[in-house]
């Protein structure tokens, strides 16, 4: 099993509508939870952070955190093509110690067409 | 407020050459990491690194890799002799707290 699970897409939403990312984790003990937009070519750029359970929202994203399930979810309102690029959820697990290692799962590609 | 820094940024070389990468963190940032992303695959933890220590090296190769941030000056990763496989984007990223990582621009190795 994964330690970290994303559904690779591609997800296709239309300009405007809401996009829906979500990440699964197997380490029940992780505390830090991160999602991260990388442009083709370019580096991953940090988009949101959380660390309790609930929502936390920033302008156009929410991010969802549920650690009885082991799930964190990334909403994205009134999608516009600059949003293509592939997510990364990253978790920072338990098992890594004192250290902040992240662990990444694989991405899911999203395309917003105009 | 300059972001993390990486040079260079596409780095070219031959089989059995030695490959260095440098990064530069964020200004107030002690903590840094390195993650590598082969073609078509995630982002891999490497190592973590503090002014002149290594805290955890657990994901790098056993063998030709290692890691340094001295007390003055740039991380450096270095890989000996590389291969083929050695072949993907090496990223750099820094924290102030150990907690959120910011990254740099990453270094795009071409082993020939």
């Amino acid at each position: 099993q994964k330690e970290v699970e994303q559904n690779s897409g591609p997800l296709s939403v239309p300009e405007g509508a809401i996009a829906s990312l979500n990440c699964t984790y197997s380490d029940r003990g992780s505390q830090s939870f991160f999602w991260y937009r990388q442009y083709s070519g370019k580096s991953p750029e940090l988009i949101m952070s959380i660390y309790s359970n609930g929502d936390k929202e920033d302008g156009r994203f929410t991010a969802q955190l549920n650690k009885a399930s082991q799930y964190v979810s990334l909403l994205i309102r009134d999608s516009q093509p600059s949003d293509s690029a592939t997510y990364l959820c990253a978790v920072n697990p338990i098992s890594s110690g004192s250290a902040r290692q992240l662990t990444f799962g694989s991405g899911t590609q999203l395309t917003v067409l105009p | 407020n300059a972001g993390v820094m990486q040079n260079p940024r596409h780095l070219v070389r031959r089989r059995g050459q030695e490959a260095r990468l440098r990064c530069s963190p964020m200004k107030g940032h002690s903590h840094v990491y390195w993650y590598r992303q082969l073609p078509e695959e995630g982002l891999k933890f490497m190592v973590y690194l503090q002014k002149e220590n290594i805290i955890d090296e657990s994901g790098m190769p056993k063998e030709r890799f290692s890691a340094e941030f001295p007390k003055e000056g740039p991380s450096i990763l270095r890989i000996q002799q590389v291969v083929r496989g050695d072949s993907a984007a090496y990223f750099c990223a820094s924290s102030p707290t150990r907690v959120e990582q910011y990254f740099g621009p990453g270094t795009r190795l071409t082993v020939t």
